[in-house]
């Protein structure tokens, strides 16, 4: 069963701009986390923000968790076209994660 | 460290014949998964090990499919026979304790005609 789901499932902006991606998930979680999936790579890990914290910050991306509405956005500042990549985050489920569908981000030169 | 090692990166083959994947996690981890992706039903878990051991398969498609993790340090992912709708990047990953941070593999595009 689907535990996050991304929004939009696709984002087109221009170099410099900023981009946000939301997910919800279902059940109450310990921790949220986002990855990232460069085309014809595996995905990487991104940052982990808590159930207990609000928002964390790592570098140009700022993570916010809204446990109240089980909803969280990732925000990257100041985009590169470097940043083109697909977006998931990840909750936990047992000992396992599950995955949203993503979100594909362009970055425009 | 080397991180998660996938063979093959690109396997082609015909319908009917044995498939096997293999992964190397990173070592010291305990958790080992098995994943797919596709356009069409996007990245899914079909099996994951603790210690070695098969934790949960039930994203396993069907009897076709079987995982092995013989020691801490090897896992294979065997398909036979392979079909046409089994065409799909399979990606490994790895952790230490769970459900913490996954590192993947580079992925194994695998093509059956």
């Amino acid at each position: 069963s689907q535990q996050g789901e991304e929004d939009p499932q696709a984002l087109s902006i221009q170099e410099g701009e900023n981009a946000t991606m939301n997910c919800s998930y279902k059940t109450s979680i310990n921790n949220l986390q986002w990855y990232r999936q460069n085309s014809g790579r595996g995905l990487v890990h991104l940052i982990l923000i808590r159930s207990n914290e609000r928002e964390k910050h790592s570098g140009r991306l700022r993570v916010t968790l809204d446990t109240s509405k089980k909803s969280s956005s990732l925000l990257i500042t100041a985009s590169r076209a470097a940043d083109t990549a697909s977006y998931f985050c990840a909750t936990p489920g047992g000992g396992k994660l599950i995955f949203g569908q993503g979100t594909e981000l362009s970055v425009k030169p | 460290d080397a991180g998660v090692i996938q063979s093959p990166r690109h396997e082609v083959t015909e319908m009917g014949q044995e498939v096997t994947l293999r992964c190397k996690p990173i070592s010291g981890h305990d958790y080992l998964f098995w994943y797919r992706q596709t356009m069409m039903r996007g990245l899914e878990l079909l099996i994951y090990f603790n210690n070695n051991v098969p934790i949960d398969d039930s994203g396993m498609p069907e009897d076709r499919f079987s995982a092995k993790m013989p020691n801490a340090s090897f896992s294979t992912l065997k398909i036979q026979p392979s079909e046409p709708r089994d065409s799909a990047v399979y990606f490994c990953a790895s952790t230490k304790g769970a459900p913490g941070e996954q590192y993947f593999g580079p992925g194994t595009r695998l093509t059956v005609t």
